[in-house]
């Protein structure tokens, strides 16, 4: 099935641990994202790769770091966790950056994240 | 900073009605898109509209793109238990970046 896949659906630590989401899609898109969404359901960008490029770096604490090692994958490292990054992280991935008319975002399932 | 209002944020209504909900803005979008989200889920896009007044329709469901591109609706007719869920819109700005709105969470009782 073409996809965007992300591991895992859910995950519970404590406050200060740090923590990976993997993130793959096989849809052959250049552009990957990070979203988080927050108890209000409000998607706030995190993140855009494009063809492994950072293009996208919106205001999130430097405790949070995006890898791309291929344009296939985007994972997203979380140091020193925190209550308040209790959240569910999306990652999407779209075709290279063009009018949005010609496509939609494909989205991931969720990782729901639980800092306690 | 371009913002996407929608409207209600809430609405839990009977099985066989109708309903409209809205996503507003002051900024012109180069096009909208209405994406559905069920719960432990991504959003799933639904339709992207891109001229100012065009009307798609998807079965039961009736989306329009506002004459000056700032405004979307959504109408559902006959509403199903099995629309339930997050309703989301997206404009494009003029760096084909997407702008979220916060949503409409629909319930829809049988």
């Amino acid at each position: 099935d073409t996809a965007v896949s992300q591991t895992p659906k859910y995950l519970v630590t404590q406050m200060g641990n740090d923590k990976s989401i993997k993130c793959e899609q096989n849809l052959g898109h250049d552009t990957m994202y990070w979203y988080k969404q927050d108890s209000k359901k409000f998607l706030k960008i995190m993140f855009s790769y494009n063809n492994k490029e950072l293009i996208i770096n919106e205001t999130v604490p430097n405790r949070f770091s995006p890898k791309s090692p291929d344009k296939a994958h985007l994972n997203l490292h979380i140091n020193s966790l925190e209550l308040g990054d209790s959240a569910v992280y999306f990652c999407a991935s779209s075709p290279p950056l063009q009018p949005a008319a010609n496509y939609g975002y494909t989205f991931g399932s969720g990782t729901r994240l639980t800092v306690v | 900073t371009q913002l996407l209002e929608q409207s209600p944020q809430f609405l839990s209504i009977q099985e066989g009605e109708n309903l409209t909900v809205y996503c507003n803005s002051s900024s012109v979008f180069s096009s909208l898109q209405w994406y559905r989200q069920e719960p432990g889920e991504g959003p799933v896009l639904l339709v992207t509209v891109v001229t100012g007044g065009e009307v798609k329709k998807l079965k039961r469901l009736t989306f329009q793109f506002g004459d000056a591109r700032k405004d979307s609706s959504l109408h559902i007719t006959a509403a199903q238990p099995g629309d339930t869920g997050l309703y989301l819109c997206a404009g494009e700005n003029s760096n084909y970046q997407l702008i979220w709105g916060a949503g409409t969470k629909l319930i829809i009782k049988p």
